[in-house]
């Protein structure tokens, strides 16, 4: 099946420094990624939708300038999480979907952000 | 926009016996409901899927059901094994085969542990 690779998949950083997420399509394109948020036994949010060569859409309550999507190619999206505290630690997890194709969702492996 | 309500929150079976886990949608717009199963750490794998042309739908051990009008889907295991212990989220969207169909909302989510 289709691939979907994030990296890193874990990360610890300090407070106030910022943290970037990959998020990449190893062997097909994705026109869309979503980027979802899952805190500790909680179900998963969807933060942001992901859109190659335009700006992502973000959804009610995500704060655009704290997470900054960017989707410069039809095989990864980068979430960056800016002056990082600690109530942004969580399990962050993207989904993408082929361009072309059946409509597959595949998602990545996700990756636990803590911060100190 | 969707609100998808998930019960029971934890469900305790003996292996062999059968486990539904049943869900609640809001948006009549809706029309793709998939489970995922995720265990500890990783990434949420889907188990089955089911759009709101057909009411039911099976493989093998595991099938799930559809009432539109009610606005709610279930996911039935059969003959559960200590393997199916994982957390269970069932999911909907709007547009199924468009792009949309990618930005999911998610239900809480159920804890489901198969005693041997």
């Amino acid at each position: 099946g289709a691939v979907v690779s994030q990296h890193p998949s874990w990360v610890i950083c300090k407070s106030g420094t910022s943290v970037k997420i990959e998020c990449r399509s190893l062997d097909f394109q994705a026109t869309t990624m979503f980027w979802y948020r899952q805190f500790p036994k909680q179900s998963l949010m969807l933060m942001a939708t992901s859109n190659e060569g335009s700006k992502a859409t973000y959804e009610q309550g995500v704060e655009k300038d704290k997470f900054l999507i960017n989707h410069a190619s039809l095989t990864l999206s980068t979430l960056t999480v800016t002056s990082a505290h600690p109530e942004d630690s969580s399990f962050y997890i993207c989904s993408a979907m082929r361009t072309s194709g059946p409509r597959e969702l595949f998602f990545g492996e996700g990756s636990r952000l803590t911060v100190l | 926009g969707e609100n998808v309500e998930q019960h029971p929150s934890t469900l305790s079976v003996q292996e062999g016996d059968s486990a539904v886990i049943k869900c609640t949608y809001s948006d009549s717009a809706s029309n793709y409901f998939p489970w995922y199963k995720q265990e500890l750490g990783k990434r949420p794998q889907l188990i089955i899927d089911i759009r709101s042309n057909v009411g039911e739908k099976k493989d093998q051990r595991i099938a799930v059901t559809l009432n539109k009008t009610a606005k709610h889907f279930s996911l039935h295991i059969t003959e559960t094994q200590p393997e199916d212990s994982a957390v269970y989220f069932c999911a909907a969207s709007r547009n199924a085969g468009g792009t949309s169909y990618g930005k999911l909302t998610f239900g809480q989510g159920t804890i489901l542990t198969v005693h041997p």
